[in-house]
């Protein structure tokens, strides 16, 4: 069973710092996708990476993929309130045609003036 | 920019009722797929489904849930007798052929009594 685990679980800072959240997996798969959601809202997808060593930036948020570790990053640069909301990370399972998505816990990402 | 689109945004039902929650993917998507998320925790993927069939379906989706993709456009999530434990946000969403990415509904929230 695909097991999707990120930390830290909630994550709080001062706007203007530097931080990065953690996405581990268990089994081979080359398709990682976060999502960003608002309280009471949907998910608003972020960032695909599919292959080895991808890397993708939006603004203050980078993405990376090794999947020989089985590890994804997302990296927020100088933070801003406005991207206080929750991230998830999500894994595919290779299988292009279902693609099922196994998510992750979720950051609760708190940012604060 | 087309969206998908969810209906009750809110339900609340008595436990052993019928419900029925409605969305409407981004018309020229392919795949379509119901999740669920249990207040306060991750995102889990009941069912997929693709050309008029299931695809794929998890644990969750048990007898007591069924969908269906009526007329071309809805597609539908049956609960035939909710359980207090069926109270979650239930997400829709659709891909298209050839791309990777989800996008997701609003979500109902659904409130079993």
């Amino acid at each position: 069973e695909l097991k999707v685990e990120q930390n830290p679980l909630f994550l709080s800072m001062q706007e203007g710092k530097n931080y990065t959240i953690y996405c581990n997996y268990s089994t081979t798969s080359d398709r990682l996708y976060w999502y960003r959601q608002d309280p009471g809202k949907s998910l608003e997808s972020l960032f695909v990476l599919l292959s080895n060593g991808a890397v993708k930036q939006e603004g203050r948020l980078m993405a990376s993929l090794d999947t020989k570790a089985r590890l994804s990053t997302l990296h927020i640069t100088a933070a801003v309130h406005d991207l206080s909301a929750t991230y998830f990370c999500a894994v595919g399972p290779g299988n292009f045609g279902n693609e099922k998505l196994t998510f992750g816990t979720g950051t609760r990402l708190t940012i604060i003036p | 920019e087309p969206e998908v689109t969810q209906t009750p945004s809110h339900q609340v039902t008595q436990m052993g009722q019928e419900v029925i929650l409605r969305c409407v993917p981004i018309s020229n998507h392919l795949y379509f797929y119901w999740y669920r998320q249990i207040l306060g925790q991750k995102v889990e993927f009941l069912v997929s489904f693709y050309n008029n069939e299931i695809s794929e379906k998890s644990e969750i989706f048990d007898d007591q849930f069924s969908v269906e993709r009526p007329d071309g456009s809805n597609f539908t999530l049956k609960i035939r007798s909710t359980k207090l434990e069926d109270s979650a946000m239930y997400f829709c969403a659709s891909r298209p052929g050839g791309r990777n990415i989800q996008y997701f509904g609003a979500g109902t929230r659904l409130s079993v009594l």
